[in-house]
């Protein structure tokens, strides 16, 4: 079945630490996008990407930075420059050849640094 | 800018009773509007959208939004929930076709009880 596939699911990491969230579809949508999730905050938008080789900073971009080498990974690296980074990430795609299509979600990661 | 406002941060109701979620939205032009479900510790799916024409959407699941352009709103109901419903609900709105602007709310928990 095809679908985007988030690992791990919990990571666990020490603060000042350099940490990536591995993302895969297998859709073959050309649109990748990380969000972040917070309690009572909903989700908001760290960066994406509309093509290989290319990506925009989203709402959130600071402390984080990411690389599109394929069309199917889209990988997020938390640095040690972000304040807070301890969330639920959520990896998202969309075919975008189709005018509204819908985003596709994987089953995220969940990130805890102390 | 636009933004999304859900009323409930919580809703709780018994197995076969009726539920409303409600969702406003503010923005000065014409806008999308989404609503998605996320179960515990997954991703997010979605429910149903609307783009254009009929205002009464229909989704999955035995759920329907009406769209009110006059109160900008956008409220979620379902006649008689299920145990299974018990999920958080994201209301979303964008102003074009591009998800990098989609505008995510708080989020609502809907706890159904026997």
């Amino acid at each position: 079945d095809g679908g985007i596939t988030q690992s791990p699911k919990y990571l666990f990491r020490k603060e000042g630490q350099n940490v990536t969230l591995s993302c895969e579809q297998n859709l073959n949508h050309d649109a990748m996008y990380w969000y972040r999730q917070d309690p009572g905050q909903g989700l908001r938008l760290i960066y994406y990407s509309q093509i290989v080789n290319d990506f925009q900073k989203g709402d959130i971009a600071e402390g984080y930075s990411v690389s599109r080498e394929k069309k199917e990974s889209f990988p997020l690296t938390v640095t040690s420059a972000q304040k807070n980074p301890t969330a639920f990430y959520l990896c998202a795609s969309m075919d975008s050849a189709l005018v509204n299509s819908p985003l596709h979600f994987g089953n995220g990661t969940r990130l805890t640094v102390t | 800018a636009q933004s999304v406002t859900q009323l409930d941060s919580q809703v709780p109701v018994f197995e076969e009773a009726p539920v409303e979620l409600r969702c406003n939205y503010s923005s000065s032009v014409s806008v999308y509007l989404f609503w998605y479900v996320q179960y515990p510790n997954q991703g997010l799916q979605l429910l149903l959208k609307y783009l254009s024409g009929s205002t009464l959407v229909k989704g999955i699941n035995g759920f329907e939004a009406e769209f009110n352009k006059s109160q900008t709103s956008f409220h979620l109901r379902k006649p008689s929930v299920h145990i299974s419903d018990t999920a958080e609900y994201f209301c979303a709105v964008t102003l074009s076709g591009g998800y990098n602007k989609l505008i995510f709310g708080a989020g609502t928990r809907l706890a159904v009880h026997p």
